[in-house]
């Protein structure tokens, strides 16, 4: 069964710590990235990584931090240093990294800090 | 500024008919644009893509324009269903070899009994 799987599907955090949500993806695809969901906002890119061992800052990576180890996966913490964690996280994949690409999402992690 | 603007951000219908959302957008140069569909926590999955020459594509009961000369697109959903409820997102790529996508905040449409 091919696809993006995200894990845990909910996540709950204490003030100061750090925690790291897991992706997972078995389509063979090159290109992984990490989004951001808040309600009435548009997906917002975290980090992308377009092959192994090589990722790059998208627009709001302050206070996450990511590894390419494996072409299946692409794991992200989310540090203390982020202000405000509580979010809904997706993670996606494409074949590569060209515009003409179709990213393909996980079911999303539901991070909510107490 | 968001460059990609949807509207309404929320609409509810009766099951079986019909409903138009709109999507305005100002990325130049323009790649490509998708429609995806966002079920209530769950990631969104794509419905359509047109390039700037297409001028419409089809999905089932969904059908999307797109006016590249006015930077405006719009998903027309036919029938309506129940399972139609879902946040409707339209994402457009820049025309770049590695296309970082620009997404709007979408339209949550309520399919009603």
């Amino acid at each position: 069964d091919g696809g993006i799987t995200q894990s845990p599907k909910y996540l709950f955090r204490k003030e100061g710590q750090n925690v790291t949500l897991s992706c997972e993806q078995n389509l063979n695809h090159d290109a992984m990235y990490w989004y951001r969901q808040d309600p009435g906002q548009g997906l917002r890119l975290i980090y992308y990584s377009q092959i192994v061992n090589d990722f790059q800052k998208g627009d709001i990576a302050e206070g996450y931090s990511v590894s390419r180890e494996k072409k299946e996966s692409f794991p992200l913490t989310v540090t203390s240093a982020q202000k405000n964690p509580t979010a809904f996280y997706l993670c996606a994949s494409s074949i590569a990294g060209y515009y003409t690409d179709t990213q393909y999402f996980g079911p999303g992690t539901r991070l909510t800090v107490l | 500024k968001n460059q990609v603007e949807q509207s309404p951000q929320s609409l509810i219908i009766l099951e079986g008919k019909n409903c138009t959302l709109q999507c305005n957008y100002t990325v130049s140069p323009f790649s490509n644009l998708r429609w995806y569909k966002q079920d209530t926590g769950r990631g969104p999955v794509s419905l359509t893509i047109m390039t700037f020459s297409e001028n419409t594509k089809s999905n089932g009961r969904y059908t999307a324009t797109l006016d590249a000369d006015t930077k405006q697109s719009s998903l027309h959903i036919t029938a309506s269903q129940l399972s139609d409820s879902a946040s409707y997102i339209c994402v457009v790529s820049p025309d770049e070899s590695w296309g970082k996508l620009q997404f709007g905040a979408g339209t949550q449409v309520v399919v009603t009994p």
